[in-house]
């Protein structure tokens, strides 16, 4: 297995709603991560898990709170976003967050927040 | 601030031609690499990374790097409409970070 796998692949929230966005790999890295990226934009780095604890945080406001369960699995728990938090949400995995390898990414959540 | 600058395009080629993408780079330590294509819409797919001065050939794609003068690029040759894409140049300015740092991206449109 080669893929990252997020889920789900469109949402659309209130800004008063809770949700959350699933990452999941199964190639044994052990650093994962979570980007945004609005249109015509580069990917912003939001968040790097790696061996399941929180490495860096890219002063992201608390309404995104990030969950690493397993090695295998990254959370994204969203509640009272804002409209200009929509964008692609887009997770990512490499064998060591400390290294030259490059990145898996999964197809991302597109996210719209009304 | 360190800085990885891209043309945006979009970058124009017929279609057999040959495909020069570049990129530069602010921060002279940096260590790795990479190139990313992005379709419209999708995610970003890693298609080629170097660490040394010189060219890395990887079928149609040859990414050269040049440390000295601080620029990495990317030629595409025979290229394709399905080439058409943003190629993100990325860059980890030191060793042992966690954080790539993208270029804003060179849209390029190979044309039939």
């Amino acid at each position: 297995d080669t893929e990252v796998t997020q889920t789900p692949k469109h949402l659309v929230m209130g800004m008063t709603n809770k949700k959350s966005l699933k990452c999941e790999q199964h190639m044994g890295h052990r650093a994962m991560y979570w980007y945004k990226q609005k249109a015509k934009k580069p990917p912003e780095l939001m968040f790097v898990y790696s061996y399941e604890k929180l490495s860096i945080n890219e002063s992201v406001p608390s309404r995104f709170s990030p969950e690493c369960p397993n090695s295998s699995l990254l959370n994204l728990h969203l509640h009272a976003l804002q409209p200009e938090d929509s964008a692609l949400y887009l997770c990512a995995s490499s064998q060591e967050a400390d290294s030259d390898y490059g990145y898996t990414f999964g197809s991302g959540t597109r996210l719209t927040v009304v | 601030q360190k800085e990885v600058e891209q043309n945006s395009g979009p970058l124009s080629v017929p279609e057999g031609a040959i495909a020069s993408l570049n990129c530069t780079y602010s921060d002279r330590g940096s260590q790795s690499f990479f190139w990313y294509r992005q379709y419209s819409g999708k995610s970003p797919e890693l298609i080629m990374s170097i660490y040394s001065n010189g060219d890395k050939e990887d079928g149609r794609f040859t990414a050269q790097l040049n440390k000295a003068s601080q620029y990495v690029s990317l030629l595409i040759r025979d290229s394709q409409p399905s080439d058409s894409a943003t190629y993100l140049c990325a860059v980890i300015p030191v060793t042992g970070t966690y954080k790539y740092i993208f270029g804003t991206g060179t849209r390029l449109k190979v044309l039939a």
